[in-house]
């Protein structure tokens, strides 16, 4: 089935710095999205893609869809501590019902 | 404010019980979805439903069960032939199919230990 490579798995950072975190995928999808989750919590849609080649921000998150429609990156800027979290991709599939999530991003941030 | 509300938050099952998680949503979406996470893990989809009294199986349907009889409820039940119950459970909504690819959005999970 269809399936994404999230990478990487965790990262630990500094306060201040740059974050980028990536997913591939052998099939093609229509929509990128990236998504947070908090412990215990949901995940919160972050930023949705909807074009090949797309670049979206939404405050110190950029995201964009890869022209080939199989990739697309995150990158947070200037982290802080609350955007400790788990990071996920996903792809809306070409059928446009199916939504196929990557395993996840787990950031730590040290103050 | 319009959302997913699951309840409970917290919820305990004993053997061979079943056990019945909520998921309510205002926000007049037509599809429905429910997921299991596990810690570490990614999210797996357990049932989906696109409209109401339709609903299909999943990655990892077996052992619940599910229904659709209200635009805005989609209760999942953990049975008891469910051997490995212990995880996070998260409900989901979207627009649904008819209207355009849009995502889904989350509530805020129920998690079910077994006693």
């Amino acid at each position: 089935g269809q399936q994404l490579n999230q990478s990487p798995q965790s990262m630990f950072i500094q306060e201040g710095e740059d974050v980028s975190m990536n997913c591939t995928s052998s099939s093609i999808f229509n929509t990128w999205l990236w998504y947070k989750q908090d412990p215990g919590e949901g995940p919160v849609l972050l930023i949705a893609l909807y074009k090949a080649g797309e670049l979206t921000s939404n405050g110190r998150l950029t995201a964009q869809f890869g022209i080939t429609r199989k990739d697309s990156f995150l990158n947070i800027s200037a982290s802080i501590p609350s955007d400790v979290g788990i990071y996920f991709c996903a792809g809306l599939d070409t059928g446009g019902f199916k939504t196929i999530f990557g395993a996840g991003t787990r950031l730590f941030v040290k103050a | 404010d319009g959302g997913i509300t699951q309840s409970p938050k917290y919820l305990f099952r004993k053997e061979g019980q079943n056990v019945t998680l909520s998921c309510e949503q205002n926000l007049n979406h037509d599809a429905m979805y429910w997921y299991r996470q596990d810690p570490g893990q990614g999210l797996r989809l357990i049932y989906y439903s696109q409209i109401v009294n339709d609903f299909q199986k999943g990655d990892i349907a077996e052992g619940y069960s599910v229904s659709r009889e209200k635009k805005e409820s989609f209760p999942l039940t953990v049975t008891s032939a469910q051997k490995n119950p212990t995880a996070f459970y998260l409900c989901a909504s979207s627009i649904g199919r008819a209207r355009g690819n849009q995502p889904q959005h989350f509530g805020d999970g129920t998690r079910l230990s077994i006693l």
